[in-house]
């Protein structure tokens, strides 16, 4: 099992607004990052931190946080945001990292 | 832009020392941590552990038993060594950047069979 949970699949209409959760205690001492990740290819680092992109990463997607829960927000979902995606933050001693189990994202 | 490159064996066998290396292009090792990811076919990511420059090093509690990783600033490679496999470590093993993972390898594929 994960330290952070995340629900295995979601799907969202083409253009429409999707918001991927992740849970965990350690999300109330830590903020999460969001990797993307498509079909053979390696992890693609979208938001890290309070709400920060990584240079190239389109303004539609945007990170927040409440409690023991992180979100990953996808405005205006395009096609080529199908993908799995990860949460992680560093666990409650701050020492490791852990990942949540990852979203399948599904466009209509 | 940095880059980052695993390599090594594909193949290794039961209660062996699995042994992977990275090499870091684009910039210095001698800044940032340094880590190893794995994920197994199919499944999801489980980070293993890192090395900040100093040569500090932090481990997956799971993992610790197992893991050494190490870096060589005078080739500017990292590496992973993990002791004991089985099947169960069969994964496509990543290298990346930092706490934040901002920069992956593009992953190799280690089979755990005899």
């Amino acid at each position: 099992s994960s330290d952070l949970t995340q629900d295995p699949a979601v799907s969202v209409a083409l253009g429409q607004t999707v918001r991927i959760t992740c849970q965990g205690d350690s999300l109330r001492s830590s903020y999460a990052n969001w990797y993307q990740q498509k079909p053979g290819q390696a992890p693609l680092l979208v938001i890290y931190g309070k709400n920060t992109r990584p240079s190239g990463i389109p303004d539609r997607f945007s990170g927040s946080s409440s409690g023991n829960t992180a979100s990953l927000t996808i405005t205006g979902t395009q096609a080529e945001d199908e993908a799995d995606y990860y949460c992680n933050s560093r666990d409650i001693t701050g020492n490791h990292l852990v990942f949540g189990g990852g979203t399948k994202l599904t466009v209509l | 832009q940095v880059q980052l490159q695993e390599s090594g064996p594909g193949l290794v066998k039961p209660s062996e020392t699995l042994s992977l290396t990275c090499t870091v292009s684009g910039g210095s090792i001698s800044h940032y941590y340094w880590s190893w990811i794995r994920q197994p076919p199919g499944k999801g990511l489980e980070w293993i552990g890192c090395v900040h420059y100093s040569g500090s090093t932090n481990y997956y509690p799971s993992l610790k038993s197992r893991v050494t990783i190490s870096l060589d600033t005078s080739k500017n490679q990292f590496s992973l060594k993990l002791s004991s496999v089985t099947a169960d470590d069969t994964a496509v093993y990543y290298c990346a950047r930092d706490w934040e993972l901002g920069h992956w390898g593009q992953g190799s594929l280690v089979t755990v069979s005899s």
